[in-house]
């Protein structure tokens, strides 16, 4: 079955420092995108960064970066240089592209990042 | 701002009334999702449509939610005779489909169910 695995339910940073959010996946279908969203207390769901499961490149955004180990099935976060508004939840999802289920995002459980001045 | 939309952001209702919600997508998506969340889970997955088409539901949609997309614009989604159990936060996501497609999301709509 298709599941996103989230282990760290809360991570501390310090301001200014990096940090890293575990995100590993589970399907046997070749062709599939890997996503990061942020929510803010807020609620609203803002994207962050997309991998495509052919990318031989990880993929970057500003102070994001997404460590993708295929072999590993793993898509961790990197966010660089913490910031204070970083504190949020973060979501890793995943979303197929092909068969029953193409389309719709498969999210893990989010990991609570609080970020200390 | 041209981002997704969503109306209410708050509702509170009594058991066994009737809910609808809207979302207005960002103008040039095709496609439209609602997903479910709550509290200390991530979104899941509810329905979603391809213009106006619905092209997929979860199990998740019991009958008493339907959501529709008449003009393949904005969205609806109406939950009839709603339960304490459907308290929760409704997303709503638009994307233009490709491979690469990437959902944008909404502000959502927090419902309680008293």
């Amino acid at each position: 079955a298709q599941k996103i695995t989230q282990t760290q339910p809360g991570m501390f940073v310090q301001e200014k420092e990096a940090v890293t959010l575990d995100c590993t996946y589970d399907t046997s279908d070749p062709s599939y995108g890997l996503f990061w969203y942020k929510q803010p207390s807020s609620g609203e769901m803002i994207f962050l960064i997309y991998q495509g499961s052919y990318d031989q490149q990880n993929a970057t955004e500003g102070r994001y970066s997404l460590n993708f180990q295929k072999a590993r099935k793993s898509a961790n976060l990197v966010i660089s240089a913490s910031q204070l508004g970083d504190s949020a939840m973060y979501f890793c999802a995943m979303r197929f592209n092909y068969g029953g289920s193409q389309g719709n995002l498969i999210f893990g459980k989010g990991t609570k990042l609080s970020v200390k001045p | 701002d041209t981002g997704v939309s969503q109306d209410p952001r708050h509702k509170i209702t009594k058991r066994g009334q009737n809910v609808t919600f809207r979302c207005d997508p960002i103008s040039e998506h095709n496609r439209l999702y609602w997903y479910r969340q709550t509290l200390g889970q991530g979104p899941e997955f509810l329905t979603y449509f391809q213009n106006e088409a619905q092209l997929e539901k979860s199990r998740l949609l019991s009958d008493r939610f339907s959501a529709e997309r008449p003009k393949g614009s904005f969205s609806t989604l109406e939950i009839q005779r709603t339960e304490q159990g459907d308290s929760a936060m409704y997303l709503c996501a638009s994307s233009l489909f490709s491979t690469q497609e990437t959902q944008y999301f909404g502000p959502g709509t927090r419902l309680l169910v008293l």
